[in-house]
């Protein structure tokens, strides 16, 4: 898990707050993921981006929720108008770019928790 | 979407018992990990087995692809352990993202 860096660790917001989560990836990785740990819940997938692209957004919701990696600096998660519901654990995830990936394996950061007030 | 289905969802050891976690998966998939997120909260990378066995220490996992299912074991079980074990599946057909199980939460007291 050494490697994929979230900032920051805990973040309170009150409702109506934006919410701007930080994850820088492992050193030569050009794959992030983010997912969302509700209360009591398993992981569940929000966005997977290479640089500059999203790939797979199946997992966002429709409105207030937005994700970017740009080709330089972190991968940003964008939470605007924050709500009670989102209340959760955000972890981010990397792997290793083509053709390294026959075996994708993601590594974790430690998760930002956000809590909103 | 590929189901996946951990058991047994708790557990309750004392220190040095042994204990299997199982994942069941509905579909083929591509890569398998395992994962123990610890009372901290962080998400520990044990295992990546698509298919097969292997062996870490006091933690062991085989995944059989064809019949759809992974096995984690835990040895000699220490406090440490304690926490919440999830399997994470990419599913052929999904592209690269991980679905998890809901997590077996395993208690060991001393």
């Amino acid at each position: 898990n050494a490697g994929v860096m979230q900032n920051p660790r805990h973040l309170v917001r009150r409702r109506g707050q934006e919410a701007r989560l930080r994850c820088s990836p492992m050193k030569g990785h050009s794959h992030v993921y983010w997912y969302r740990q509700l209360p009591e819940e398993g992981l569940k997938f929000m966005v997977y981006l290479q640089k500059e692209n999203i790939i797979d957004e199946s997992g966002m919701p429709k409105e207030r929720f937005s994700a970017e990696f740009p080709k330089e600096g972190p991968s940003i998660l964008r939470i605007q108008q924050v709500v009670r519901g989102d209340s959760a654990a955000y972890f981010c995830a990397s792997s290793p770019p083509s053709p390294y990936r026959a075996k994708n394996i993601q590594y974790f950061g430690a998760g930002t928790r956000l809590s909103v007030l | 979407g590929i189901q996946v289905e951990q058991s047994p969802p708790d557990l309750i050891l004392q220190e040095g018992a042994n204990s299997t976690l199982r994942c069941n998966f509905s579909d083929s998939v591509n890569n398998l990990q395992w994962f123990h997120q610890n009372p901290w909260g962080q998400l520990i990378n044990l295992f990546y087995i698509p298919s097969g066995t292997k062996q870490n220490g006091r933690l062991s996992a085989t995944t059989v692809a064809t019949e759809r299912y992974s096995l984690l074991y835990i040895s000699s079980s220490q406090t440490t352990d304690s926490g919440v074990y999830f399997c994470a599946v990419e599913q052929e057909t999904s592209g690269s993202r991980l679905t998890f199980g809901e997590g077996t939460q395993l208690t060991v007291n001393p």
